[in-house]
């Protein structure tokens, strides 16, 4: 079963830092571009980065470009979100997501975990 | 970055009827198009990509059409587990955007 479990998520204060993780299993991890998406409380959508199979290509959402750096490991099929300088508006589920391009094709997200929540608040 | 704007935000839309959702992107994204499927408490559900193309195991009564910057998500017969939040998302370039989304409730 293709499946991605996120954790590292809670309440953390304003200006601190915060890594989240993601384990991803049942496909073959390092063929896929990934992701990251949170939705604020009664909001929407909103994309935060995104990494390439081989690393070497690497978005960011303007609104934490500068503070945010995603990174995987392959050996450990994991994915991760290091979130630094937080901000109140930075509340929200932090959703992993699996592209559905392999190599260097970017597609639509086709797989989600269920997501881990962040709250920052002094 | 390329907007994504939808509409309506709401779809009020009795069982059985059919729904249909705008989505527009401010510059074109060619075909490269999502729509996705998010119920109370869920994770997004993948239900479109490509713009047309359904994905695995996604009823025939959804279907997606449009190209460049018009596209549109229809819902021949609406059942009672389609209510839900549906968004639009391009992936044409980094940074990837999502529409705002479109709530279809109950009649």
């Amino acid at each position: 079963e293709v499946q991605l479990v996120e954790s590292g998520g809670g309440l953390v204060q304003p200006g601190r830092s915060l890594r989240l993780s993601c384990a991803a299993s049942g496909f073959t991890f390092d063929d896929y571009a990934m992701h990251w998406v949170r939705q604020a409380p009664g909001k929407g959508l909103e994309w935060v980065s995104g990494i390439n199979w081989n690393s070497d290509s690497i978005g960011y959402a303007d609104s934490v470009k500068g503070r945010f750096t995603i990174s995987r490991d392959d050996a450990k099929n994991s994915l991760y979100l290091q979130m630094n300088s937080l901000r109140a508006e930075d509340t929200a589920l932090y959703y992993c997501a699996k592209d559905g391009g392999s190599g260097d094709y970017i597609d639509a997200l086709d797989i989600w975990g269920q997501g881990t929540m962040v709250t920052v608040s002094s | 970055e390329i907007v994504m704007t939808q509409s309506p935000a709401t779809l009020s839309v009795s069982p059985g009827e059919r729904a249909t959702l705008s989505c527009r992107a401010s510059q074109s994204v060619s075909s490269n198009l999502a729509w996705y499927q998010q119920k109370p408490g869920q994770a997004p559900r993948l239900l479109i990509y490509g713009a047309s193309t359904r994905a695995t195991g996604i009823p025939a009564r959804f279907s997606g059409s449009g190209s460049g910057t018009e596209f549109t998500l229809t819902i021949s017969s609406l059942q009672s587990e389609d209510f839900a939040v549906y968004y639009c998302q391009q992936y044409n370039i980094w940074p990837l955007t999502f529409g705002g989304g479109t709530k279809v409730e109950i009649k």
